[in-house]
């Protein structure tokens, strides 16, 4: 079966760094993706893991290890607009399956 | 970036009516659409796998014969909703995959949400 593990809820400050854990055991694994969803719209792509280690793109990085089935969103310098859900998805075969989500609230 | 369109946003009907929702892919070619489900203050749950020209493939526990599913060209891909009940309303959303861009990565719809009543 397939299985994402994310935490519900997380909350953060202003200009704090928070991280977003990931597990999977998936049939099957073509990569890992990160999309943040608010309330109300669609999800919109942050990042994409397929090979072990770290990718940066500017305040977002995410990394990954497949032997561990594990994977990390970090966030820094945290705004306010960055409160939504983070959504963990892997691609197992064709279809992308999500985790339920971790919803971040970041306060001033 | 590539551009999925999901028509209509949002849609209110009564119980016992057909609602079709459409997703088209703007700028490029996609076999293969995703159909998913979010209830409130839940994630994304993959309901079928749309591919062009042939039938769709559904997830375990999804009524093929209640969302019907049609692949109609390399552009469009449409799901019905029939019969529908209160439980039934959700938010709907489709995606696609731009194979050309490298990462595969995954476009959605802007999403439909329906309202039974």
């Amino acid at each position: 079966g397939q299985n994402i593990d994310q935490p519900t809820e997380m909350t953060a400050t202003e200009g704090a760094i928070v991280q977003i854990n990931c597990t999977y055991q998936t049939s099957g694994f073509n990569g890992l993706f990160w999309y943040q969803q608010h309330a109300g719209e669609a999800p919109t792509f942050l990042s994409y893991n397929v090979l072990d280690g770290l990718e940066e793109k500017g305040r977002f990085s995410s990394f990954l290890s497949r032997s561990k089935g594990y994977s990390y969103l970090l966030l820094k310098e945290l705004q306010m607009k960055d409160s939504a859900s983070y959504l963990c998805a892997v691609l197992a075969g064709t279809a992308l399956i999500f985790g339920k989500g971790t919803t971040l609230s970041v306060s001033s | 970036g590539a551009v999925v369109s999901q028509h209509p946003s949002w849609v209110i009907c009564k119980s016992g009516t057909s609602v079709k929702i459409e997703c088209r892919s703007l700028d490029f070619q996609a076999t293969t659409m995703f159909w998913y489900r979010q209830f409130p203050k839940q994630s994304l749950m993959l309901m079928a796998t749309s591919n062009e020209g042939s039938k769709a493939t559904y997830e375990q526990g999804v009524e093929k014969d209640k969302f019907l599913i049609n692949h109609a060209s390399l552009t469009l891909s449409t799901l019905t909703v029939t019969s529908a009940h209160p439980e039934d309303s959700s938010f709907y959303i489709c995606s696609a995959r731009a194979l050309a861009g490298g990462s595969g990565e995954l476009f959605f719809g802007e999403g439909s949400r329906l309202t039974v009543l």
